[in-house]
């Protein structure tokens, strides 16, 4: 099956700097890939996705990058905000397997002011 | 409009205990899910279905069953309780509409086995 490998796991940054979380994954047929943010205590919730037939896609603060060929996709945040601080997974699907979401392990994100 | 909703939100078993995990979802989705999240370990499928009637096994299915009898509740069932089954519960659903849609997931279930 999928299997999503995340980096780094933590990741620390002043406040205004960039973030930026790696997601490699190994199933070639794999095609849609979100981010979910979870705050402590609370649940996952989408933050972007991407879809394969694009390769980058950007909502604000936040983008996200594909590169099919190498089969990575990234994070960026910019700007960072304290209300940033949060952990990040990545995920990676297809049509074959039903569209069932391989996570990463995830990255806890702390926003320093 | 609740989205996804799971009940109970805590709950204590001793081992062996059994118990049914609710879930319930008012926006029409065809399938549904069931994960688990331990610390460092993100989400693990536990089971899944794609409709009404129907189930199959995600990534770590032993000892939890599950059922779908009607479109907008998916059960999942801890059998004999382990302190292993120790987790946080998530239930999520989502559109299959046009493509993969995005997973809407409930509030969770802290569940501790003793």
């Amino acid at each position: 099956g999928e299997n999503v490998e995340q980096h780094p796991s933590t990741l620390s940054v002043q406040e205004g700097d960039s973030a930026v979380i790696k997601c490699t994954y190994s199933d070639s047929a794999s095609n849609y890939f979100p981010w979910y943010k979870q705050e402590l205590g609370k649940r996952p919730q989408l933050i972007i996705d991407i879809r394969s037939n694009v390769g980058e896609k950007k909502d604000q603060r936040i983008a996200v990058t594909l590169n099919k060929t190498a089969k990575h996709f990234s994070l960026h945040i910019t700007e960072t905000q304290p209300e940033d601080s949060a952990v990040y997974f990545c995920a990676a699907s297809s049509l074959y397997n039903d569209y069932k979401l391989s996570f990463g392990a995830g990255t806890t994100v702390t926003v320093r002011a | 409009n609740a989205g996804v909703t799971q009940t109970p939100k805590f709950r204590v078993l001793k081992t062996g205990q059994s118990m049914t995990l609710l879930c319930a979802q008012d926006m029409n989705h065809e399938y549904m899910y069931w994960y688990r999240q331990d610390p460092g370990m993100g989400l693990r499928l536990i089971h899944y279905s794609v409709g009404e009637g129907t189930t199959a096994k995600g990534e770590v299915p032993d000892g939890y069953n599950v059922s779908r009898l009607k479109k907008q509740n998916f059960l999942l069932g801890l059998e004999s309780a382990a302190p292993s089954q120790t987790s946080v519960y998530f239930c999520a659903s989502s559109s299959i509409a046009g493509g993969p849609g995005i997973q809407y997931f409930g509030a969770g279930t802290r569940l501790s086995v003793l």
